[in-house]
């Protein structure tokens, strides 16, 4: 079983829609959640960021933290073309800070059609 | 700032030949990184450095090797191309949990 699994879709919805998007993870050392989002042809960049269980909202993004479901989502509400992109979910054990390795799933490719 | 700058952006090797990808970052972040990033497969550590004179190795380095000897800057060598390594690479660069990423470098190997 890989530590990250993440449907890499591709996911298509109409712009307004809410999207749902999940990771499972399978290393109970992790402790530290974040969405990136990236577009086509440019590097990753921070969308969310969670360290416990529940959820933490940011204007139209909610991620959610489940630690004993070992289970992670990024929500987005009211969808928009601009939101189109490949996220992807990443995540860190607890090392003390020594070097922020992170664990990245396979990402999903979103499309919002107008 | 710039941030996070790398070059080439695009290459195509012949196998067996040698190159070095270049990243530069203007944030003082101690702690840099690469990764590959193959179609639908997320991204894979390569090697990650923690400060000037320290690296050590991440999920696939074989046939990679890198240097760390000023905080700005971090190289990436493929020494023998192989078809194998065709992929975009990222260089990215962290204080802390936020990675801030380079646009990529794209490398064909034929």
């Amino acid at each position: 079983q890989k530590e990250v699994e993440q449907d890499p879709g591709p996911l298509s919805v109409p712009e307004g829609a809410i999207v749902s998007l999940n990771c499972t993870y399978s290393n109970s050392a992790f402790q530290y959640f974040m969405w990136y989002r990236q577009y086509s042809r440019k590097g990753p960049e921070l969308l969310m960021y969670t360290y416990s269980s529940g959820n933490k909202e940011d204007g139209r993004f909610t991620a959610q933290v489940d630690k004993s479901s070992k289970y992670i989502s990024l929500f987005i509400r009211d969808s928009q073309p601009s939101d189109s992109a490949t996220y992807l979910c990443a995540m860190r054990e607890n090392s003390g800070g020594s070097n922020y390795k992170l664990t990245f799933g396979k990402g999903t490719l979103l499309t919002v059609n107008p | 700032n710039a941030g996070v700058t790398q070059t080439p952006k695009f290459r195509i090797l012949k196998i067996g030949q040698s190159m070095t990808l270049q990243c530069t970052q203007d944030m003082n972040h101690n702690y840099m990184y690469w990764y590959r990033q193959d179609p639908g497969m997320g991204l894979k550590l390569i090697y990650y450095s923690v400060g000037a004179g320290i690296t050590d190795k991440g999920e696939v380095p074989n046939g990679y090797n890198v240097s760390r000897s000023t905080t700005e800057d971090f190289p990436l060598r493929l020494e023998l191309a192989a078809p194998s390594q065709t992929s975009v690479y990222f260089c990215a660069s962290s204080y802390s949990d936020e990675q801030f990423f380079g646009p990529g470098t794209r490398l064909t190997v034929l």
